[in-house]
């Protein structure tokens, strides 16, 4: 299966920075990249679609201008979370398809915002 | 309406049993089918995809897809402790996104 680097796999951080999370395909190309969300007992929410060299595509009720989403090359994707609050505190989660279709995970980032 | 839906269990099964997982989608145009496998704080694992109606079997796991009435299934024969994790639905929609029911919880009981 493929393989997705994500980084940091945890993280914390006070209240009003941003944390910046990066994901990396190592052996293929993603030309799109899916970030979701986790909270604790529940599923895997999507954010947002990220496509090579252009914008993002967001889910309803995501803040665009919250979650910053660059996906600059077909091996990286950054989220970058802005003026983080305690309710950002998740588990964050890259994901990408291969040329079989099927998708594959990084390993997750804890993000705590204290 | 929700795309997938999954009971959230807990679903408990003693070891050796047969754990049946069950899952239904909303999008009849829906091709591709997955279940993963997640351990508490970690990201989620692929166990098996499946695409055509009918059964695919892959060790202890068999997966089973019924397009006409929406609805995708996992068997786990043998069932170990170690079997024990939520189980996630997946489901790839024509319009490039990928949803996730909210899981079920296996409890296997030594």
């Amino acid at each position: 299966g493929a393989l997705l680097s994500q980084h940091p796999s945890w993280v914390i951080c006070k209240s009003g920075t941003s944390v910046k999370i990066e994901c990396r395909s190592l052996d293929f190309q993603a030309t799109t990249m899916f970030w979701y969300r986790q909270f604790p007992k529940q599923s895997l929410m999507l954010m947002a679609t990220s496509n090579e060299g252009s914008k993002a595509t967001y889910e309803q009720g995501v803040e665009k201008d919250k979650f910053l989403i660059n996906h600059a090359s077909l091996t990286l994707s950054t989220l970058t979370v802005t003026s983080a609050h305690p309710e950002d505190s998740s588990f964050y989660i890259c994901s990408a398809r291969d040329k079989g279709g099927e998708a594959f995970f990084g390993q997750g980032t804890r993000l705590t915002v204290v | 309406q929700k795309e997938v839906e999954q009971n959230s269990g807990p679903l408990s099964v003693p070891e050796g049993a047969i754990a049946s997982l069950n899952c239904t989608y909303s999008d009849r145009g829906s091709q591709s089918f997955f279940w993963y496998r997640q351990y508490s704080g970690k990201s989620p694992e692929l166990i098996m995809s499946i695409y055509s109606n009918g059964d695919k079997e892959d060790g202890r796991f068999t997966a089973q897809l019924n397009k006409a009435s929406q609805y995708v299934s996992l068997l786990i024969r043998d069932s170990q402790p170690s079997d024990s994790a939520t189980y996630l639905c997946a489901v790839w929609y024509n319009f490039n996104k990928f949803y996730f029911g909210s899981g079920t919880k296996l409890n296997v009981k030594p």
